[in-house]
């Protein structure tokens, strides 16, 4: 069925270093891809998203490429600031919203 | 503040009992969603409403229900609950009806089961 598989983390950096979170999914035909993040005791909000193959989502500074031929939608940043500290979730829309467990993370000053 | 507003911020209720969590989406939004978090199955969409009417539904169980009211708040209703109920509630609302539109979440409700 459809899924989404994403590393569970924590994950913790330290300021100014790259992020890498890897997201991969399982879906029927091509979904829509998306991106959110959900902020210490707040909702989620939509960091960037991509519908089509190909398609580079970006946002404050986080990117993430739709890539039909490995399944995948990485969330990438150059230099992580300690406000990104926050959960993130990778997600898609094909038949129903899936979302992955999120991934949690912490950057030190 | 995403302009969504969620009430009860919280809900401390027994098991067997009953429950509404009221949402009202963001001004000139149609569609509204709701959203389960919790710690066994994580985040899962329950379903959508626009403009009064269902759109698509998701993981939600027969004792849930919600409906979509003329000026377009949303309740969902929650019966015979059970401890595994337990979880944060999330609405969102979007201007039109596609998945692929931005949707701005509420603040949530949390359930608490006993």
């Amino acid at each position: 069925g459809d899924s989404v598989t994403q590393m569970e983390g924590p994950v913790t950096l330290s300021e100014e270093a790259f992020l890498t979170i890897n997201c991969t999914y399982t879906a029927t035909g091509y979904p829509s891809l998306f991106w959110y993040v959900q902020y210490p005791g707040e909702g989620l909000q939509l960091l960037l998203k991509a519908t089509k193959a190909d398609d580079k989502g970006s946002n404050k500074g986080f990117e993430a490429t739709y890539r039909k031929e490995t399944t995948s939608f990485h969330l990438e940043k150059g230099s992580v600031q300690v406000s990104d500290s926050a959960v993130y979730f990778c997600a898609f829309y094909g038949q129903n919203f899936v979302f992955g467990p999120g991934t949690r993370l912490s950057v030190l000053p | 503040d995403s302009g969504v507003t969620q009430t009860p911020k919280h809900l401390i209720t027994a098991t067997g009992q009953r429950v509404t969590l009221r949402c009202s989406p963001r001004s000139g939004d149609l569609s509204v969603y709701w959203y389960q978090q919790s710690l066994d199955q994580g985040l899962q969409f329950l379903i959508q409403y626009y403009n009064g009417e269902e759109r698509a539904k998701g993981n939600i169980l027969e004792r849930f229900s919600a409906q979509q009211f003329p000026d377009l708040h949303s309740e969902l209703n929650l019966s015979s609950l059970e401890l595994g109920d337990s979880a944060l509630y999330f609405c969102a609302s979007s201007e039109t009806q596609g998945f692929t539109d931005t949707q701005y979440f509420g603040p949530g409700t949390r359930l608490t089961v006993l």
